[in-house]
């Protein structure tokens, strides 16, 4: 347990359908971050929020849509999304202090668009 | 750009020592990491070194760090069945201490 929750752990979609994942970190932490995990691929940063301000787009296109309400939280909305879409999307969280910035991760959530 | 990269599988027999190894691009990298993720999780942190360290000893865990050559090391002494899963070396940005640099993973198979 590492103090970084995901949910779902798994979801099914189709390319029509409109999701979101949840992410949740009771750490206390300031920085939250979006990852992509595909197969024989190195993990990928899609998004980084910094006190809820975004500080990194990825080059990720706009059907993956990122929300931070809160230093706490943290959505990425899905619609429209293609087969290739299919992938681990982890979500960590860290204490921006400047230094060493440790990345705590979540479980992640399969993904699977038919 | 920056790069990290490992090789994909290491097969060791239980008590015996693993290796992992990363070879890495950015000289300028503050701190290097090693994860870990076991099947069906997230990536759990090991062990960072701050890049002025040539080794950092963590009870089983023992990582060398050679900057002239930009090479990166994880020792697993007495690795056990528990230790099996994927490995990932990481690099800080060399633009941003909070963007890592993830290599592909090493998968470590410990074999009874």
């Amino acid at each position: 347990e590492t103090g970084v929750t995901q949910t779902p752990r798994h979801l099914v979609m189709g390319m029509t359908n409109k999701k979101s994942l949840k992410c949740e970190q009771h750490l206390g932490h300031n920085a939250m971050y979006w990852y992509k995990q595909s197969a024989k691929k190195p993990l990928e940063l899609m998004f980084v929020y910094n006190f809820k301000e975004q500080t990194e787009n990825n080059s990720v296109p706009s059907r993956f849509s990122p929300e931070c309400p809160n230093s706490s939280h943290l959505f990425l909305h899905l619609h429209t999304l293609q087969p290739e879409d299919s992938a681990l999307y982890l979500c960590a969280s860290s204490q921006d202090r400047g230094g060493v910035d440790t990345q705590y991760f979540g479980p992640g959530t399969r993904l699977t668009v038919l | 750009g920056e790069d990290v990269e490992q090789s994909l599988f290491l097969s060791v027999r239980e008590g015996d020592s693993s290796v992992i190894n990363c070879t890495y691009t950015d000289s300028s990298s503050t701190y290097l990491y090693w994860y870990k993720q076991e099947p069906g999780a997230g990536l759990q942190l090991l062990t960072y070194i701050f890049s002025n360290m040539d080794m950092k000893q963590d009870q089983r865990l023992t990582v060398l760090l050679n900057k002239k050559d930009k090479h990166l090391s994880l020792r697993i002494a007495d690795t056990q069945t528990g230790d099996s899963a994927i490995y990932f070396c990481a690099e800080t940005d060399m633009d941003s201490s909070y963007k890592l640099i993830f290599g592909s993973g090493t998968r470590l198979l410990v074999r009874p």
